[in-house]
């Protein structure tokens, strides 16, 4: 299993910014696609999640007006976009994928991608 | 939203001795319907995505070294790690997903003494 995430970006305040996260080696509609963000020095921060199956989202109450995240079942690829960037949306970006086990998923997180560092800056 | 509180901030243990950390979370993060607690720990190296090490509180994630033990119950639970290694110095971060939004602890940066 792997996530393979898209390359550093550099955006402006105000701009808008779109990471991808590219599944391989599981079945990609079996399994939600949560976004969680790093800012330097600090924490992890859950930012939301789509079931590719159907194209439902959920978001952290703080993301839900500026976060769009979709999916491509045909080419195993999520997409996180962040719009009205602040300097404060400066941060590492991952996917990640929950443990599913005989069915059920629980949203611990098993398998990430590599992380795409965004940076706002004018 | 469940805020989860981690201790301490940051520790200095020797090689080959005890580290223990701890973790609370402002509510309860057990279903009594499975007795299950929905709390995960994390371990991130620098430049490294989180990697998980426990979950439902105390089971250890495949391939993890028996060393790494989780405990506790409700809003209150720890990871010891037994005769620490160099390679255990990193970031260990507590996970609740028991409701959304899913949320960490600030982290616990673990050294060598």
């Amino acid at each position: 299993v792997q996530l393979v995430q898209s390359g550093a970006e550099v955006r402006a305040p105000g701009a808008s910014v779109k990471v991808s996260c590219k599944a391989i080696g599981y079945t990609f509609n079996i399994y939600t696609m949560h976004w969680v963000r790093q800012a330097p020095g600090q924490s992890l921060e859950w930012m939301g999640y789509i079931n590719p199956a159907n194209g439902i989202t959920k978001f952290s109450e703080k993301f839900q007006d500026r976060v769009i995240i979709t999916s491509d079942s045909s080419a195993n690829i999520g997409y996180m976009e962040v719009y009205s960037l602040r300097s404060e949306d400066t941060a590492m970006y991952y996917c990640a994928r929950p443990s599913c086990i005989d069915g059920t998923c629980n949203f611990y997180f098993d398998n990430w991608g590599q992380g795409t560092l965004i940076t706002v800056s004018s | 939203d469940i805020v989860m509180t981690q201790s301490p901030e940051s520790l200095a243990v020797s090689l080959g001795e005890r580290a223990a950390i701890t973790c609370k979370s402002s509510q309860t993060v057990l279903d009594i319907s499975n007795n299950r607690n929905y709390l995960a720990w994390y371990q991130q190296k620098p430049g490294q995505p989180p990697k998980v090490l426990i979950y439902w509180a105390s089971t250890r994630e495949s391939g993890v070294p028996d060393r790494f033990s989780g405990s506790g119950s409700r809003t209150d639970f720890s990871l010891t790690i037994n005769s620490l290694q160099a390679e255990d110095v990193a970031v260990y971060y507590c996970q609740q997903y028991y409701r959304l939004p899913i949320t960490f602890g600030q982290g616990t940066r673990l050294e060598i003494k």
